[in-house]
Order: C-alpha cells, then structure tokens, then sequence
C-alpha cells in the first residue's frame, strides 16, 4: 500500500520560471494538504483541498501561487516566476474522509525539494 | 491551535526510554493531542494521538495528565534512528487536521 508520493524529489528553477509541484495522495485518500518548510523553520499551512475543490486556502501566498485537485490524477501545487525566497521543501499530506469527531492523522509525502536560482 | 510548549532539545541514550514532555494548558474539553517526529530530510511521520485516556501503539506511549494540560510521549527503547524532531500538536478544530507546527523538541539518541 504505496504512501504519499511526491514528485519530483527536487526541483531547480531559476527565477522567473514556473514551478509544478505533483501529489499523489495515499489510495482512498479524498484530502491533501500543502505545507510549506523554509530553510531552518517549522512546517507551515498552505492549503486543504478535496477532489476538486478547495477548502482553505488561508496559509497561500495572495499571489502566483494556486493548487488543485483534479477528479482524477495527483494533485497539483503550480507556483508561477518563482523568485528566491520560494526555496523550501514542500510536502503534501493525505488523510481519508473524516467520519464522526475523530479525525484521521496526516500521511505525509517525503517533499519536493525547490530550489529557485 | 491550542498552544503547545516543549523543550527545544533533549538527550537519551540508546536503549533507554525517552520521554518528551508539552504543555498544552489552553486545550479544550474535546481537543485531542497528536504527535508527529521528522527525522532529517522527510517528510513528518504520524506517532500517535489521544483524548484523555493513555495511548499505546507500536511505536510509542501517550501519557496524559488526568487534567489534560500536558502530555508525555514516552519511546520505550530508543534506538539511534529515533533522533528527529518530535512535535506535540492540538488541531483547533477536531477533524480539521489544519496542523500548526511549532518549534518542536529535537531529540537526539546517542550510542
């Protein structure tokens, strides 16, 4: 039973360029979640999505960044003419439907490595 | 997210049980505590979570205070491939799996 995979593992775009960040999310999983680790810092929220649709988006950049989650394939975090400051490991997370208040834990992804030049 | 204070750092010897302490003072009545470790370079790896009654699983024990203001992860033989940073964290809202990470506790294993 393969867990998040993500890819690719690492990423170097020089600035300006575009950034595609691909999530499959744990077989049976219908939500992913996009964080955001910046070099020596915490995780942080980015955003929450289910099959084709966007739940939160309250912790993504206002601009060039998006998400989605199409019905079918992985899900997708594109980051449009990176600049420097986008470096960091991006990770995804699944977690299947939530049935009554117990919530399921997070399966993460081992990351996508950015690296804007 | 309820607040959660731990140690910045910790040392165990291989073999021993580690304990990670956090302080969760501000949790409410139906706010579960989960555990999640990153060990260098992966992705953050589910441990465990619970209520308020004591949890064990395969990999490690949930001790919680019988107020609930703090909680005790304890791996009961630590092996070198336990050194990660550990984090204690209270979603806001049950279910909403919206994680805030703090700084964490980086527990070291030494041979």
């Amino acid at each position: 039973n393969a867990g998040v995979m993500q890819n690719p593992r690492h990423l170097v775009r020089r600035r300006g360029q575009e950034a595609r960040l691909r999530c499959s999310p744990v077989k049976g999983h219908s939500h992913v979640y996009w964080y955001r680790q910046l070099p020596e810092e915490g995780l942080k929220f980015m955003v929450y999505l289910q099959k084709e649709n966007i739940i939160d988006e309250s912790g993504m950049p206002k601009e060039r960044f998006s998400a989605e989650f199409p019905k079918e394939g992985p899900s997708i975090l594109r980051i449009q003419q990176v600049v420097r400051g986008d470096s960091a490991a991006y990770f995804c997370a699944s977690s299947p439907p939530r049935t009554g208040a117990l919530g399921s834990p997070l399966h993460f992804g081992n990351g996508t490595r950015l690296t804007v030049t | 997210d309820a607040k959660t204070t731990q140690p910045p750092s910790m040392d165990c010897a291989e073999g021993r049980a580690a304990n990670l302490p956090c302080n969760h003072s501000t949790i409410s009545g139906n706010e579960y505590v989960y555990w999640y470790r990153q060990i260098h370079s992966q992705g953050p790896q589910y441990i465990i979570h619970g209520l308020k009654n004591n949890e064990t699983n395969e990999m490690a024990s949930l001790i919680i205070t019988e107020d609930r203001k703090s909680s005790t992860l304890i791996l009961p033989h630590a092996t070198l491939r336990d050194t990660a940073v550990y984090y204690c964290i209270v979603p806001l809202i049950q279910g909403a799996q919206k994680l805030v990470f703090g700084q964490g506790t980086r527990l070291t294993i030494n041979p």
